[in-house]
């Protein structure tokens, strides 16, 4: 099972420079979540989607925007990098324990912006 | 203050040790509560969870949960060398999920 793919694993971009990372989930799950995590701070919610064709703002949402493009589908968009987005994110989903705290979770896209 | 405390460690402890990871939180309105552990350059993924108080055992690993205190605690009995990872709690309301920092546990052989 994939389970959640994010897609790029890696990169780099130049400040002022625009990319999205994209996530799909092949559980049939109908929550999803960008977050990002960074060293000391935990991980912390950027955007989330209830269900499709929904999306909310979390913890800290400034400099991103989202697309629910499907249920499978959440992709994560820097429109103007700059050097505090630098972080690993992480995209997860959640079926019915979504209330009980059971995420899954991808294997993170590693983002440095100089 | 954090809403989610959690000593970042590092941890080291020989084999077989007993292991105790700890978070504290100040919102009283979280009822689950949960541990997630992650390794090197991977996501994170579901341990344990346990609703409100109260104790929950999974084979090596006992989860605690002392609400009236705002303290939960997750062991690790015999530990081994696979255990090595970051260990994350977070705790839940409603859907809304905050998590502590992680705690960078290393079992050594």
């Amino acid at each position: 099972n994939a389970g959640v793919t994010q897609t790029p694993k890696f990169q780099v971009l130049k400040t002022g420079q625009s990319m999205t990372l994209q996530c799909a989930q092949d559980m049939n799950h109908n929550s999803m979540y960008w977050y990002r995590q960074d060293p000391g701070m935990g991980l912390r919610l950027i955007y989330y989607s209830a269900s499709e064709g929904t999306t909310d703002k979390g913890e800290v949402p400034n400099g991103y925007n989202v697309s629910r493009l499907n249920k499978r589908e959440f992709s994560l968009r820097l429109e103007s990098a700059a050097p505090s987005q630098t972080s690993v994110y992480f995209c997860a989903s959640a079926g019915p324990g979504q209330y009980t705290g059971e995420l899954f979770f991808g294997e993170g896209s590693r983002l440095t912006v100089l | 203050q954090k809403e989610v405390e959690q000593d970042p460690g590092p941890l080291s402890v020989p084999e077989g040790a007993i292991v105790s990871l700890n978070c504290t939180y100040s919102n009283s309105a979280f009822q689950y509560f949960m541990w997630y552990r992650q390794y090197s350059r991977k996501g994170p993924e579901l341990l344990m969870y346990t609703y409100s108080s109260g104790n929950k055992e999974d084979g090596r690993f006992t989860a605690q949960v002392d609400k009236s205190s705002k303290y939960i605690s997750l062991f690790i009995r015999d530990s081994q060398p696979s255990d090595s990872a970051t260990y994350l709690c977070a705790m839940s309301a409603l859907g809304d999920m905050r998590f502590g920092a992680g705690t960078r546990l290393t079992v050594k052989p």
